[in-house]
């Protein structure tokens, strides 16, 4: 089956530092979404990507999709307390939706 | 508000005995999805519906068994045959199954087998 892997698996930084997480997929993926969890609660929708090479962004978070549609980033710039949890990617490679495993970001204020 | 309301949220069951977790929805979505996270791990689908009386097994489908008789209504039934139950399990809903809506989560049930 579809694999996606996600990199780091963890990451802490100091408030105020950038992160950046990365989502590798074996096959070309249709769209990739992005998912935000806050400890002990769940997944909420952040964003979708379409379109090759495209790069959306929410206040402080960029996200990028790959030339070839198999990689996408989530770019943090200036973290905040309020940035802790896990992000995943979910790539869409046409016939099931494939979470990565997810980076935890750890904040420190 | 619409959303999507799992129950309960902690359940606690002995070795051997089947559970069924609830999942309802009143967004009016067609696609209904169980995930189960483990600690520190990604989401994997367990089984999946894009309209009612129809559902396709996910990635880990072994163990478990679902319905779709209403189209607000996923239950999920863990079955004493799933070596390993005691997870998280989070259930989701999209307008349609195209794999391009995005998912709405509940809140999800920790389930713990003893």
């Amino acid at each position: 089956g579809q694999q996606v892997m996600q990199i780091p698996q963890y990451q802490h930084v100091q408030e105020g530092e950038d992160f950046t997480t990365y989502c590798n997929s074996s096959t070309t993926l249709s769209n990739i979404q992005w998912y935000k969890q806050r400890p002990g609660g769940h997944p909420v929708f952040l964003i979708q990507l379409v379109k090759s090479g495209e790069v959306k962004k929410q206040k402080r978070l960029t996200f990028q999709f790959g030339e070839a549609k198999k990689n996408s980033s989530l770019h943090i710039t200036a973290t905040q307390t309020t940035d802790v949890g896990t992000y995943f990617c979910a790539a869409n490679a046409g016939n099931m939706l494939t979470f990565g495993g997810g980076t935890r970001l750890m904040v420190k204020p | 508000d619409g959303g999507i309301t799992q129950s309960p949220k902690y359940l606690f069951r002995k070795e051997g005995q089947n559970v069924t977790l609830s999942c309802e929805q009143n967004l009016n979505h067609d696609a209904m999805y169980w995930y189960r996270q483990d600690p520190g791990q990604g989401l994997r689908l367990i089984y999946y519906s894009q309209i009612v009386n129809d559902f396709q097994k996910g990635d880990i489908a072994e163990g478990y068994s679902v319905s779709r008789e209403k189209k607000e209504s996923f239950p999920l039934t863990v079955t004493s045959a799933q070596k390993n139950p005691t997870a998280f399990y989070l259930c989701a809903s999209s307008i349609g199954g195209d794999l391009s809506s995005p998912l709405h989560f509940g809140n999800g049930t920790r389930l713990t087998v003893t």
